[in-house]
């Protein structure tokens, strides 16, 4: 079993919809939550990060962890065209390198 | 600010060749990262630097990957001999410290294609 599950899509929507995108996990010691957006052939950026458990709101974009399910989502509302990207969700211990671990990524279209 | 520089951007070998990476981090950043990532799947981390010393490279093939940072600066990743599945995005990310929680900011990667 991966330690992070992802879905890898392609998760296809129409313009101004609300987009879900979900990870899973099997590691109780992830206290960090981060999901990163990456364009094709681009390099990851960061879109947002959560420490722990609950909500993180930052414009269009939710995050949402419930520790108790192993369980990460994030929103989108009104989706865009230039939002069509990968999203990865990767978590992180809160002690040793911090290591990162990546999900396969949930590839997202958005259509205009 | 300038971001992470990496170079080439694209390789083409035929396997068992030898190949190498360069990637110059954030200034000022000293923790620096070089990922796999094979097409379909997220960034695999090979090897972590802090500074010019190696604080993780569990999963580094040692016996065709290599890397080095010197100066603590810039790094080069080299696989030597490549094989069909070497082929993958390295992607070459750098943060400010370790220890807690810091933003990795990464590079627009290298693609390797070995044939």
């Amino acid at each position: 079993q991966k330690e992070v599950e992802q879905d890898p899509g392609p998760l296809s929507v129409p313009e101004g919809a609300i987009v879900s995108l979900n990870c899973t996990y099997s590691n109780s010691a992830f206290q960090y939550f981060m999901w990163y957006r990456q364009y094709s052939r681009k390099g990851p950026e960061l879109l947002m990060y959560t420490y722990s458990s609950g909500n993180k709101e930052d414009g269009r974009f939710t995050a949402q962890v419930d520790k108790s399910s192993k369980y990460i989502s994030l929103f989108i509302r009104d989706s865009q065209p230039s939002d069509s990207a990968t999203y990865l969700c990767a978590m992180s211990p809160t002690s040793g390198t911090y290591k990162y671990i990546f999900g396969t990524g949930t590839r997202l279209k958005v259509l205009a | 600010e300038a971001g992470v520089a990496q170079s080439p951007r694209y390789k083409i070998i035929e396997k068992r060749q030898s190949v190498a990476f360069w990637c110059n981090p954030i200034s000022g950043h000293a923790t620096l990262y070089w990922y796999q990532q094979i097409l379909g799947q997220g960034p695999k981390l090979l090897i972590q630097f802090q500074n010019n010393g190696v604080v993780d490279d569990s999963q580094l093939p040692k016996d065709r990957f290599s890397a080095e940072r010197l100066k603590g600066v810039d790094s080069t990743l080299k696989i030597q001999p490549a094989k069909l599945e070497d082929s993958a995005v390295y992607l070459c990310a750098s943060s400010y410290i370790t220890g807690t929680l810091n933003e990795q900011f990464f590079g627009p990667g290298t693609r390797l294609t070995v044939l």
